[in-house]
């Protein structure tokens, strides 16, 4: 089944110790979202890319950066998390010229 | 700008009873609307959508939601509730003013099913 995977499912890191969180998908969408969830909270957009456009949200912190080296994989990096930056983070997938998104099950980050 | 509104943090619902879960939004152009369901440590799940037509759209689960555009509404519903859809429930907005490009989530609302 075609589908969005992020990987891990749970990732513990240190407070200040960079962290890379993995999305890939098989739907062959051209956008991608990363999104950060915190407790009990909706859903917040971080980025998106469009293709190989990168489109940051305004108030995203710098700490917080983005890769996407092809169409089925983009990372999300913490350079230095933070406790504050513990939360659910979701990857999303959209094809263009549609307005669905499909999310992926999610990395939990617990910062130590 | 666009928002949207979930006024109740939590409903509880006996098992078997029927459900409603409120959405309101905010937005200046045609609003393409969205339910999403999200279980405990999960992704959200894509219940249904509206973007246009009939004004009462069907969705996976035995979910439905109908679009009151003189309302800014957008409510979910279920005749009958079972223990698996104790959840959290997302509505979302998005459309042509965000190039589709960003969906506007409301805060939620947490479903807990009694026996």
């Amino acid at each position: 089944d075609a589908m969005v995977i992020q990987n891990p499912r749970y990732q513990v890191t240190q407070f200040g110790k960079p962290v890379t969180l993995s999305c890939s998908q098989t739907l062959n969408h051209n956008v991608m979202y990363w999104y950060q969830q915190k407790s009990s909270q909706a859903p917040k957009l971080l980025f998106h890319y469009y293709d190989k456009d990168f489109n940051n949200e305004a108030d995203t912190p710098d700490n917080f950066q983005s890769r996407r080296p092809n169409t089925s994989f983009c990372f999300l990096d913490i350079r230095s998390p933070g406790l504050g930056d513990a939360a659910m983070y979701l990857c999303a997938t959209r094809r263009d010229g549609t307005e669905t998104q499909y999310f992926g099950p999610g990395t939990r980050l617990l910062v130590l | 700008a666009q928002s949207v509104t979930q006024p109740d943090i939590h409903i509880t619902v006996s098992e078997g009873a029927s459900l409603e879960l409120r959405c309101n939004y905010s937005y200046g152009a045609t609003p393409y609307l969205f339910w999403y369901v999200q279980s405990p440590g999960q992704g959200l799940q894509l219940l249904l959508k509206y973007f246009s037509g009939d004004t009462l759209v069907q969705g996976i689960k035995g979910f439905e939601a109908e679009f009151k555009r003189s309302q800014s509404s957008f409510n979910l519903r279920k005749p009958s509730v079972h223990w698996s859809d104790a959840a959290e429930y997302f509505c979302a907005v998005g459309g042509r003013n965000t190039g589709f490009q960003k969906l506007v989530f409301g805060t939620g609302t947490r479903l807990l099913v009694s026996p």
